[in-house]
């Protein structure tokens, strides 16, 4: 079964840092594409970043360029989000998603909590 | 490209046929258009993609069509665990971008 489990969320001040991870199981990562995806009360669901399967090309929206990264570790099946000057607007559950067909996600996970917040 | 759903909020008793519309402001390209569902405190499960194909374990009551800008979720007869929040998405020019949603409830 595949499977997705996210960690990391957590409590930050405005400004401040946090890395997500996503642990993969059930499919070989490196045969799929992946990518984050955001939702918060205020903003919906909200596409975050993408990353091809080859590990190129990756995408990000607008109102995280420059400020979010994301990468994966093939040989450990796990995917990342570091998340860079947090602002308060950065407030969801993040979830990670298998990329279906490049245009859907198909699997998903539970989600992890951010709050940014002084 | 800006996803509007309608309507907001749909009330409907159990058997009963569930109609709902989604609507982008520019054409979907390739017919990459998604919908989702998604119960409380769950994450979304896609139901369709690409307009009209149901994805994996997904019963036939769900049905996608459209073309364009305009884009329909039909689901045939509502069954208790279907009343949820259901969204559409479109991908288009390395960008990914869902709808606000439409609420099924229970009349």
């Amino acid at each position: 079964e595949a499977l997705l489990v996210e960690s990391g969320g957590g409590l930050v001040h405005p400004g401040g840092s946090l890395r997500l991870s996503c642990a993969v199981s059930g499919f070989p990562l490196r045969d799929y594409s992946m990518s984050w995806v955001r939702q918060s009360p205020e903003r919906g669901l909200e596409w975050v970043s993408f990353m091809k399967n080859t590990g190129s090309p990756i995408y990000y929206a607008d109102s995280v360029r420059g400020r979010f990264t994301i990468s994966r570790d093939f040989g450990r099946t796990s995917m990342f989000l570091q998340m860079n000057s947090l602002r308060a607007e950065d407030t969801g559950t993040y979830y990670c998603a298998r990329t279906w067909r490049t245009n859907s996600f198909d699997i998903w996970g539970q989600g992890t909590v951010v709050t940014v917040s002084s | 490209v800006v996803l509007t759903q309608s309507p907001g909020t749909l009330s409907l008793s159990p058997g009963e046929r569930a109609t709902l519309s989604c609507r982008t402001t520019q054409s979907v390209s390739d017919g990459y258009l998604a919908w989702y569902q998604q119960r409380p405190g769950q994450a979304p499960r896609l139901l369709i993609y690409d307009v009209s194909s149901r994805a994996a374990d997904i019963p036939d009551r769900f049905s996608g069509s459209g073309s364009g800008t305009d884009f329909t979720l039909t689901i045939g007869r509502l069954e208790p665990e279907d009343f949820a929040v259901y969204y559409c998405q479109q991908y288009r020019d390395s960008r990914w971008t869902f709808g606000p949603g439409t609420k099924v409830e229970i009349k």
